[in-house]
């Protein structure tokens, strides 16, 4: 399957800071990428659903303003959170499907995850 | 997007055949049943996913009945690498669509 890679796998802040995501499709294109976050014994809860060249479009709730996401290759997707503080620790996860598709179905491929901790 | 519902959690031992059941009463004419599986710390991993009746894949297999309105997934002999957490979903089958994760079923594993 495809391999999606997340960049830092981890990270440790002072509140106040910003933080930058990465998240790259390695051996594909995609033209669409998810961005997650999960908080601990919770599910995924769905931030925004970054696109190729154009704005992100964020889901109800979300702050656009604080949570910048930038697509500006194929490959490559990034959130930065802005002025973090320790409400905003989670699990960050990013996904994204395939262009060509590699599967007749609508699988989706996620990255590791990256862990984001705000002091 | 249909709503799924799953039992929280489900223990096993080792060996075992484990069935998952997921309810989606709402699911619409042109939607998927997919499911996910997730270890600590990771993201979700792709099992399998169908349409109808039944679907086998080297990892799991996937019954549906006839009125869709239901899903179960099968795990043959499970072992302790299986304990994760297992998601339901219904997804359109348009393709490159949000998914909608639902609180999933924590499966144990024991010896």
């Amino acid at each position: 399957g495809a391999v999606v890679s997340q960049h830092p796998s981890w990270v440790i802040c002072k509140s106040g800071t910003s933080v930058k995501i990465e998240c790259r499709s390695l051996d594909f294109q995609a033209t669409t990428m998810f961005w997650y976050r999960q908080f601990p014994k919770q599910s995924l809860m769905l931030m925004a659903t970054s696109n190729e060249g154009s704005k992100a479009t964020y889901e109800q709730g979300v702050e656009k303003d604080k949570f910048l996401i930038n697509h500006a290759s194929l490959t490559l997707s990034t959130l930065t959170v802005t002025s973090a503080h320790p409400e905003d620790s989670s699990f960050y996860i990013c996904s994204t499907i395939s262009l060509p598709r590699l599967a007749d179905y609508n699988e989706q491929f996620f990255g590791p995850g990256t862990r984001l901790t705000v002091l | 997007l249909a709503k799924t519902t799953q039992p929280i959690s489900m223990d096993s031992y080792e060996g075992q055949e484990v069935n998952i059941t997921c309810s989606h009463n709402n699911i619409a004419t042109n939607d998927y049943i997919t499911w996910y599986q997730q270890f600590p710390s990771q993201g979700p991993r792709f099992i399998i996913q169908g349409y109808k009746t039944k679907v086998t894949n080297e990892v799991a297999s996937l019954f549906i009945p006839a009125d869709r309105k239901s899903s179960t997934l099968s795990l043959p002999r499970v072992s302790l690498s299986d304990t994760a957490v297992y998601y339901c979903l219904v997804v359109s089958g348009g393709g490159g669509n949000k998914l909608t994760f639902g609180t999933g079923t924590q499966l144990k594993v024991e010896l």
